[in-house]
């Protein structure tokens, strides 16, 4: 079974900085997505981020990218340019690809949650 | 608008008495699930459905039971509720042909006195 490790329950930057967040994640399959969503107050899931492991190339998003080190496992997000909307929960995930079958198919692993707060 | 509808957002209820928090989405997704998200846990799953009439557990499915009669709906039943079910639970569906990711609920605060 897959398992998502977020190591950083908390962290805090300031308005206009960087920051990153880390996530680790075992598998044994070759072929995967992993994403990052964030949780705002409202509690709504905002799919932030999604990469496929198959592309080398590290995903971006305007202010968010990410650093995906596949041998590694590890996936870590940066967030350029704070903004106080940022401020949120941010999970990790890990899916396995489509033609996965069994029970895997169509489930999301999920990180424990890391908790941002940007200070102004 | 594309969308999954939980409903409550908010329910309060006492140990033992049976509840149904109702999912409906509407973009004809064959695959819906249901999670619950805990602290320092994250969110894991409880159910899940890849199409009408087929359901099958998740990681975590005791003191839980899911129905998948018609494809929008997907309601979570608890039978006897208990406090350690005390948690934010969320819906989200997906479509199993086209390459989009899953939709979430606004989710469901549920408090088990």
């Amino acid at each position: 079974a897959q398992t998502v490790t977020q190591s950083q329950p908390e962290m805090s930057v300031q308005e206009a900085e960087t920051v990153t967040l880390s996530c680790t994640y075992d598998t044994s399959e070759s072929d995967y997505y992993l994403f990052w969503y964030k949780q705002p107050p409202s509690r709504q899931m905002i799919l932030v981020i999604r990469q496929e492991a198959y592309k080398q190339q590290n995903a971006t998003e305007n202010r968010f990218s990410v650093n995906f080190q596949k041998a590694a496992k590890s996936f870590s997000l940066k967030i350029s340019d704070s903004q106080l909307g940022d401020a949120a929960m941010y999970f990790c995930a890990y899916r396995s690809p489509a033609n996965a079958g069994g029970t895997s198919y169509g489930k999301l692993t999920f990180g424990q949650g890391t908790i941002l707060t940007v200070h102004p | 608008e594309a969308q999954v509808t939980q409903n409550p957002r908010y329910l309060i209820t006492v140990t033992g008495k049976k509840l149904t928090v109702t999912c409906s989405q509407n973009m004809n997704h064959e695959y819906m699930s249901w999670y619950r998200q805990d602290p320092g846990l994250g969110l894991r799953q409880i159910y899940y459905s890849m199409n009408v009439e087929v359901t099958d557990k998740g990681d975590v499915p005791e003191g839980y039971k899911v129905s998948r009669k018609e494809k929008r709906n997907f309601p979570l039943i608890l039978e006897s509720p208990s406090p350690n079910q005390t948690s934010l639970y969320f819906c989200a569906s997906r479509s199993l042909s086209a390459n989009t990711e899953a939709f979430f609920g606004q989710g469901t605060r549920l408090t088990v006195v």
